[in-house]
C-alpha cells in the first residue's frame, strides 16, 4: 500500500497569498497517478487536479499540480476568500487507493 | 448534471449488517467506474471499496476485506454497499462517487452528499 503523506497539517496564509502544499509517496506512483481534491466544511470533496497536473473541468487556473515520482505539490498562486479550506491528494497508481491526511489552509 | 444520492444510512448496533445504496444520473452509468470512500467525524478521507463499469473488477481497502460487498446495477444505475459485521469504527460518512474511467483504479470525478453510519450500542 502507498502511504501518503502531506505536508505541513495546518498553512495560515492571508488572501492573495501564494499556498504551496506538499504530498509525498512512500514509493514511487505509477504514471503520476496522483489527484488533489479541496473540502470545505460541510461539504464534499472537490476533484482539483488529476494525473498531478492537469485542471478538472471548471477549475481555476490559479491552482496548479506539479511533482513527478514520490514528491507532488499543489501551488494556489493568489489565494481567493473561498480556496481556504481542507486539501488532500490521492494516489490511482496502484490498489488499494490511498489518501493523504490533509492539509488545511486557514486565514491568517 | 451528474447527481449521485447516497442512501441507507442510519444507527445500528456492533457486528450487525446495514445495505447502502447511491442512484446515479447525469451520465452513461455503466461506462465508470464507481466507489465509496468514507470520513470519521472530524478525519480525512479513506477510500472502502471501487467496481469497474461491468463489475469485472472489484478493489477494496485492506481493512474493509471480507466485511464489505461492493456490487451494481446498471439497470438500475445503482451501486450498492454491504457491510457485515460492523464496529464502532465503521462509524462515517459514507460518499458515493463516480470515477475517471471505466477501470477502478482511478481518481473521483463527481461526489454524493454522503449518508452517516453510525456503529454503537
Amino acid at each position: 500500500e502507498i502511504v501518503l503523506t502531506q505536508s505541513p497539517g495546518t498553512l495560515s496564509l492571508s488572501p492573495g497569498e501564494r499556498a504551496t502544499l506538499s504530498c509525498r509517496a512512500s514509493q514511487s506512483v505509477s504514471n503520476n497517478y496522483l489527484a488533489w481534491y479541496q473540502q470545505k466544511i460541510g461539504q464534499a470533496p472537490r476533484l482539483l487536479i488529476y494525473g498531478a497536473s492537469s485542471r478538472a473541468t471548471g477549475i481555476p487556473d490559479r491552482f496548479s499540480g506539479s511533482g513527478s515520482g514520490t514528491d507532488f505539490t499543489l501551488t494556489i498562486s493568489r489565494l481567493e476568500p473561498e480556496d481556504f479550506a481542507v486539501y488532500y491528494c490521492q494516489q490511482y497508481g496502484s490498489s488499494p487507493l490511498t489518501f493523504g491526511g490533509g492539509t488545511k489552509v486557514e486565514i491568517k | 448534471e451528474v447527481q449521485l444520492v447516497e442512501s441507507g444510512g442510519g444507527l445500528v448496533q456492533p457486528g450487525r449488517s446495514l445495505r447502502l445504496s447511491c442512484a446515479a444520473s447525469g451520465f452513461t452509468f455503466d461506462d465508470y467506474a464507481m466507489h465509496w470512500v468514507r470520513q470519521a467525524p472530524g478525519k480525512g478521507l479513506e477510500w472502502v471499496s471501487g467496481i469497474s463499469w461491468n463489475s469485472g473488477s472489484i478493489g477494496y481497502a485492506d481493512s474493509m476485506k471480507g466485511r464489505f460487498t461492493i456490487s451494481r446495477d446498471n439497470a438500475k444505475n445503482s451501486l450498492y454497499l454491504q457491510m457485515n459485521s460492523l464496529r464502532a469504527e465503521d462509524t462515517a460518512l459514507y460518499y458515493c462517487a463516480k470515477g475517471g474511467y471505466s477501470g477502478y483504479i482511478r481518481y473521483f470525478d463527481y461526489w454524493g452528499q454522503g449518508t452517516l453510519v453510525t456503529v454503537s450500542s
